[in-house]
């Protein structure tokens, strides 16, 4: 069965420092995996996906993620955050199944602080 | 592409009553989707349309949930003889029918079971 797990509850940092946000996957099929951010009273908002093709996969708003068979990880980065980044992010992977329904899986999120 | 509308925004009711929920989704897309969201946890799959078949539901989907979506177009979520656990943020998506679409997400129907 396909799972995802995000290893940070919560991160916190400054305007203008980099962002990581960890994604740890399970799947044993070839995954699509994606990247949600929900901003508050907002609906959920598609970051980025991987189906793949290239490994590393660049998405909206600066946003960038690797997907890393051998470590089955799919962190989220970006180079410099901003006041506006501040939301909670969701990693997601897609269950194909017999069916392909396309169902999403999510994980239980990461709330991302920015500090001026 | 006017985006996935879901009415009401917010719904307060008594423990007992049944409640209903609507979803329009994007006009072409043919796939529909209802997942519960609670307080700090990641949205949580419910069912699932193709067109107005309903092709799977969740072991999370008790009986006193139903979903139809009859013309293929909007759908509807209700729920009978609500209970306080059922308190959540209802989220509707819809996508097109094609190998990883993405998933368009409304702004979801917060319920509150008092």
């Amino acid at each position: 069965a396909q799972s995802v797990t995000q290893l940070d509850s919560h991160v916190s940092v400054s305007e203008g420092t980099p962002v990581l946000l960890r994604c740890n996957y399970s799947s044993s099929y070839s995954p699509s995996l994606f990247w949600y951010v929900q901003h508050p009273n907002k609906g959920l908002q598609l970051l980025l996906k991987y189906t793949s093709a290239a490994t590393l996969v660049k998405g909206i708003n600066g946003f960038e993620a690797e997907f890393k068979k051998s470590e089955t990880s799919f962190h989220l980065t970006k180079p410099s955050a901003h006041m506006s980044d501040a939301a909670e992010y969701f990693c997601v992977v897609s269950d194909p199944g017999s069916s392909n329904t396309g169902k999403l899986i999510f994980g239980q999120g990461t709330t991302l602080q920015v500090k001026p | 592409d006017t985006g996935v509308s879901q009415n009401p925004r917010h719904k307060i009711t008594k423990r007992g009553q049944n409640v209903t929920f609507r979803c329009d989704p994007i006009s072409e897309h043919n796939r529909l989707y209802w997942y519960r969201q609670t307080l700090g946890q990641g949205p949580e799959f419910l069912t699932y349309f193709q067109n107005e078949a309903q092709l799977e539901k969740s072991r999370l989907l008790s009986d006193r949930f139903s979903a139809e979506r009859p013309k293929g177009s909007f759908s509807t979520l209700e729920i009978q003889r609500t209970e306080q656990g059922d308190s959540a943020m209802y989220l509707c998506a819809s996508s097109r029918d094609r190998v990883n679409s993405p998933l368009h997400f409304g702004n979801g129907t917060r319920l509150t079971v008092t």
